[in-house]
This record gives structure tokens, C-alpha cells and sequence, in this order.
């Protein structure tokens, strides 16, 4: 089936740094999305993302839609403790129906 | 709106025993998924609906079944539990198949041993 990769897997920072990362296919894309999950808690959407190189912004949080149509990006400036949890992207791929493919995560840590 | 319900919140079964984990939304959406995350993994879809009444195939639909009687609930089926259905369920909906909003339940811890 579908895979997405996601990096980095982990990542622990200092309050106040930025945060990049990554969700790559082997196939094209036409929907990219962005959710983050807290402990014990479902996953909430952050991005939704429709044509390649579309640019959006929610509050501190920034993601870009890749121009090959492969990738997407997220980006969190000015890190702060709220934003632990794990970040999922999720993608439609051309030629898959309705339904979404999701990647594994990316779990950021905030460090004081 | 309470949004996205599921219950119960944790469960643990012996193997061969059945459950239904309950998933009820009030939003009149029409579209309904079940997800099974698993550790490390991202979330995979079981089955889905697309209203009441029809109901089709995920990813991974093997052991797992599904009925929509309703709009508001999409109930999923375990017949024959097995360790490898250990995982957190997740129930999502959104209005439209474009699904750029689905909104998730909270989850079902299951555990089979």
C-alpha cells in the first residue's frame, strides 16, 4: 500500500527555537495535511494544503505544499511547551479514492 | 457539539471474545472512518462510510466489521479478537469526501490477550 515517511522521528529542542520537518511519498500527491496529536487525545488538524507550492500559515505554524507534489513540509517558529506532541502528515494520493494516507509522526519535545 | 464520542475509553479482552467499540458524531456529517494506530505507526484505515447505509473497505478490514444504520453512528465489530487487534481505535468524520476536516474521536484503547 501507500507509505509516507516522516522525518525526523523525534526531536527535542529549547523553547523559543524553530522547528522543520518532513513528509515524503514515492508517489504524487494532491491533498496534503497536517495534524498534531496530545497524549490520550485524537488527532486534531492544523494545515490543509490543495496544489503544489501552496504556502499556509496557522498562528506560528507554516506548511508548504511541495512543488514536485511529493513532499510537504511543516514549520513551527518560537517553540513553546504546548506544542509537545506528535505531528502526523496525512496525504491523498492521485489515483486513491477518497481516503487519506498517513505518515508515522514526528514527536517534538520542548525543553524549558 | 460534543463532536466525536467513542466508547468505551479502554478495553481488554481475552482472545476469541467480540466487542463493538461505539463511535457516534453530531454534526450531520456524512462521512465516517474507523483508524487503528498502532506504536510508531501512523494511522490506518479500517473501514469507512460515506453515508447511512453504505459502508466499504479500508486498508486493513480484515477481522473488523462495520454497519451505518444512522447518520450519527458508525459502530464498529469485533467478532474473533486476536493480539494482533491490540491498538488504539480512532473514529473520525467530515462532511464532505474532500475531507479536508476530519474531526476525531478520542480514542479506544483496546487489549487483547
Amino acid at each position: 500500500g501507500q507509505q509516507l515517511n516522516q522525518s525526523p522521528q523525534s526531536m527535542f529542542i529549547q523553547e523559543g527555537e524553530d522547528v522543520s520537518m518532513n513528509c515524503t511519498s514515492s508517489s504524487i500527491f494532491n491533498t496534503w495535511l497536517w495534524y498534531k496529536q496530545d497524549p490520550g487525545e485524537g488527532p486534531v488538524l492544523l494545515i490543509a494544503l490543495y496544489k503544489a507550492g501552496e504556502l499556509t500559515s496557522n498562528g506560528r505554524l507554516t506548511a508548504q505544499f511541495g512543488i514536485t507534489r511529493k513532499d510537504s513540509f511543516l514549520n513551527i517558529s518560537a517553540s513553546i511547551p504546548s506544542d509537545v506532541g506528535i505531528y502526523f502528515c496525512a496525504g491523498r494520493p492521485d489515483n486513491y479514492g477518497q481516503n487519506f494516507v498517513f505518515g508515522p509522526g514526528t514527536r517534538l519535545s520542548v525543553l524549558p | 457539539n460534543a463532536g466525536v464520542t467513542q466508547t468505551p475509553k479502554f478495553r481488554i479482552l481475552k482472545i476469541g471474545q467480540s466487542m463493538t467499540l461505539q463511535c457516534a458524531q453530531d454534526m450531520n456529517h456524512n462521512y465516517m472512518y474507523w483508524y487503528r494506530q498502532d506504536p510508531g505507526m501512523g494511522l490506518k484505515l479500517i473501514y469507512y462510510s460515506v453515508g447511512a447505509g453504505i459502508t466499504d473497505k479500508g486498508e486493513v478490514p480484515n477481522g473488523y466489521n462495520v454497519s451505518r444504520s444512522t447518520t450519527e453512528d458508525f459502530p464498529l465489530r469485533l467478532e474473533l479478537a486476536a493480539p494482533s487487534q491490540t491498538s488504539v481505535y480512532f473514529c473520525a468524520s467530515s462532511y464532505s469526501s474532500r475531507g479536508n476536516e476530519q474531526f476525531f474521536g478520542p480514542g479506544t484503547r483496546l487489549t487483547v490477550l
